[in-house]
């Protein structure tokens, strides 16, 4: 089973709306982190937010807040005001703590990505 | 204000060449993580290091990979006697030691594209 599922693979918003990427997890841990980041199409990543499985808020990063819905799995990322530059693919990825590092360092998991388009 | 460097941004190589990749980790980081992006994909871990140290090499292929992190300069992913289906992208990430159940967030640089012909 993927540890980490986008359904979306593509979405359309129109500029200044509000947009929904979703993302759904599995994982037995109890203590885990959620990441969303952004690649334009110019290739490089670029992070965007995280979320720890104990942080009682949803985090928020200017426009960007995560949509944590422990119970059910779910990291949804929520873009408010869209403008053009955000338009890009977006992945989301869970950490995995490495047993025996022992000091906080881990390998991310990604999901496949939704490409979003922001048309004008 | 140095980000996580990558060199060379494209690579091209013929079959049966050897490629190296470079990333030199951002400031003050000690961890480095690679991992591949094939077409329509997303990232794929294949190794974490340390300094001098390889801590998790489960995603790498047994065969051909390598990484090392030396002392000084770069961490180096070498691929011999490359093939087609090495053709992707290659990301480096770094990230500062942190307390396990700290915010410890990878920085990525901008990625080697590499392509065998």
């Amino acid at each position: 089973a993927q540890k980490i599922t986008q359904t979306q693979p593509g979405m359309f918003v129109q500029e200044k709306e509000a947009v929904t990427l979703d993302c759904t997890y599995d994982t037995s841990d109890q203590s885990y982190g959620l990441f969303w980041y952004k690649q334009p199409s110019s290739g490089e990543m670029i992070f965007l937010i995280y979320q720890g499985s104990y942080d009682e808020q949803n985090a928020t990063e200017g426009r960007y807040s995560l949509n944590f819905q422990k119970a059910r799995k779910s990291a949804n990322l929520v873009i408010s005001a869209s403008q053009l530059g955000d338009s890009a693919m977006y992945f989301c990825a869970m950490r995995e703590v490495l047993s025996y590092s022992g000091a906080g360092s881990y390998q991310l998991t990604f999901g496949k990505g939704t490409k979003l388009s922001v048309i004008p | 204000n140095a980000g996580v460097m990558q060199n060379p941004r494209h690579l091209v190589r013929r079959r049966g060449q050897e490629a190296r990749l470079r990333c030199s980790p951002m400031k003050g980081h000690s961890h480095v993580y690679w991992y591949r992006q094939l077409p329509e994909e997303g990232l794929k871990f294949m190794v974490y290091l340390q300094k001098e140290n390889i801590i998790d090499e489960s995603g790498m292929p047994k065969e051909r990979f390598s990484a090392e992190f030396p002392k000084e300069g770069p961490s180096i992913l070498r691929i011999q006697q490359v093939v087609r289906g090495d053709s992707a992208a290659y990301f480096c990430a770094s990230s500062k030691p942190g307390h396990r159940l700290a915010k410890n967030i990878q920085y990525f640089g901008a990625g080697t594209r590499l392509s065998v012909l």
